[in-house]
């Protein structure tokens, strides 16, 4: 079954830093997502993509973030100045032209130091 | 107005037993109501959701409930197992298939034998 795949599955970062998280979609899906979850919190959206820009984004995603899809197969996401706040798992997901439904990647665990 | 609140925060139930989550929201424009199921260390998968034209979907063992009047949705899970311990989320969107999704706080869910 096709799946997202995101790298790392854990980041430790010091607070100040640029990081910045992949993901590889599922091949024929155009729509991309982030999502974090702060621990023991609720999933939140950051930002959708499509067609190489940004199509909706939340009031979390401030000018620290932004997002790339560098070449066919990568979207990542950049934090550019991380804070402690940042520390969540971080989900990408993608979905297809149909909007059957987003599949979601396993996470990244970014813990700011 | 964007919230979507969901209770309980944890769950026990007996194995063979029915697990009930709520869900509430506020926002009349939410059209699409999914439910995600996450197991530790995963990202959210989507379990079953409905669309507000219908009061019930059944898929299985898991059936939605719809109260379009109360803006109330909730998921019964009918003989629960010990591999339905999971986390469990609601959602809810504008327009179907739109993956700027709102979610829930999530229910920890524990089926004891």
């Amino acid at each position: 079954e096709p799946e997202v795949t995101q790298t790392p599955s854990h980041q430790v970062t010091q607070m100040g830093q640029e990081v910045i998280l992949r993901c590889v979609p599922i091949s024929n899906h155009l729509y991309f997502y982030w999502y974090r979850q702060i621990l023991g919190q609720k999933v939140e959206f950051l930002v959708s993509f499509y067609n190489n820009e940004i199509s909706e984004k939340s009031e979390i995603f401030d000018d620290q973030f932004s997002v790339e899809r560098p070449d066919g197969s990568n979207f990542t996401l950049k934090i550019r100045s991380t804070k402690l706040e940042d520390s969540a798992m971080y989900f990408c997901a993608s979905s297809d032209p149909g909007f059957s439904q987003a599949f979601f990647g396993q996470g990244t665990r970014l813990t700011v130091v | 107005q964007q919230q979507v609140k969901q209770s309980p925060q944890s769950l026990i139930v007996q194995k063979g037993g029915i697990s009930i989550i709520n869900c509430a929201y506020e926002n009349t424009a939410f059209d699409y109501f999914p439910w995600y199921q996450q197991f530790p260390g995963k990202g959210p998968a989507l379990l079953i959701a409905i669309r507000p034209d219908v009061s019930e979907k059944k898929e299985g063992r898991f059936t939605i409930s719809f109260n379009k009047s109360a803006k109330q949705f909730s998921l019964h899970i009918m003989d629960s197992q010990p591999g339905d311990s999971a986390t469990y989320f609601c959602a809810a969107s504008i327009g179907f298939g739109n993956e700027k999704l709102t979610f829930g706080t999530g229910t920890r869910l524990t089926i004891i034998p």
